[in-house]
């Protein structure tokens, strides 16, 4: 079955920039899309379609994606900005949606 | 205000089945799919599905094939997910999300809404 690979962990002073990447085998054709999720809560959209942003995300998050690695970029990251995050996206076919494993985010 | 609100936790034993509701207020009901995604207790999210609220037509992860149900009533604007044959791996929040779409496409991948999500705990 399909895998997206994350690491387990990112940890940046705030004010540092922070970079998730996500690896996985159909991302040259495939769009990636990111989610923050903060603990209790459900998450939310902060990257779609690989490099666009949802209206109300803070301009400090920014994506990328270049052969099989997609990154999401905080620059200038804050306190709040700790939660774990998640890639998500879609094998070949189209058919089989998968998230990441997920990454936990510390700034301090 | 757009909003998924969900039915409440529910404690299942091995074997049982439970059936979650997710109900939509604010917005066009008919207009978007509604997807299932769950959580078992400090891991990853896991698509189980989706539905078309409109037609009722329905498409469910392979993980989850024979196993789940999705449906909706459309007078009272609720989607439904029922899964059966529970075990302890199910134990997981169950979260019905809505798919965005724009005046001209729709994303599989963007979910712009979230309900509060319910806790299934299976145990006996």
């Amino acid at each position: 079955s399909y895998e997206l690979t994350q690491p387990p962990s990112v940890s940046v002073s705030p004010g540092q920039t922070a970079r998730i990447t996500c690896s996985g085998d159909a991302l040259p054709k495939k769009f990636a899309y990111w989610y923050q999720q903060k603990s209790g809560q459900a998450p939310m959209l902060v990257i779609y379609d690989d490099i666009k942003r949802p209206s109300g995300i803070p301009e400090r998050f920014s994506g990328s994606s270049s052969g099989t690695v997609a990154t999401l970029t905080i620059s200038g990251a804050q306190v709040e900005d700790e939660a774990h995050y998640y890639c998500y996206s879609t094998d070949i076919s189209g058919n089989h949606w998968v998230f990441g494993g997920g990454t936990q985010l510390t700034v301090l | 205000q757009e909003q998924l609100v969900q039915s409440g936790a529910e404690v299942k034993t091995p074997g049982a089945s439970v059936k979650v509701s997710c109900k939509a207020s604010g917005f066009s009901f008919t207009s978007n799919y509604i997807h299932w995604v769950r959580q078992a207790p400090a891991q990853g999210l896991e698509r189980m599905g989706l539905i078309n609220p409109d037609t009722g037509s329905t498409t469910y992860d392979q993980k989850f094939q024979g196993r789940v149900a999705m449906t909706r009533d459309t007078s009272t604007s609720t989607l439904y997910m029922e899964l059966s044959s529970l075990r302890s791996e199910d134990t997981a929040i169950y979260y019905c999300a809505r798919a965005h779409c724009t005046s001209t496409s729709c994303y599989e991948g963007y979910y712009d809404l979230w309900g509060q999500g319910a806790l299934v705990t299976v145990s006996s």
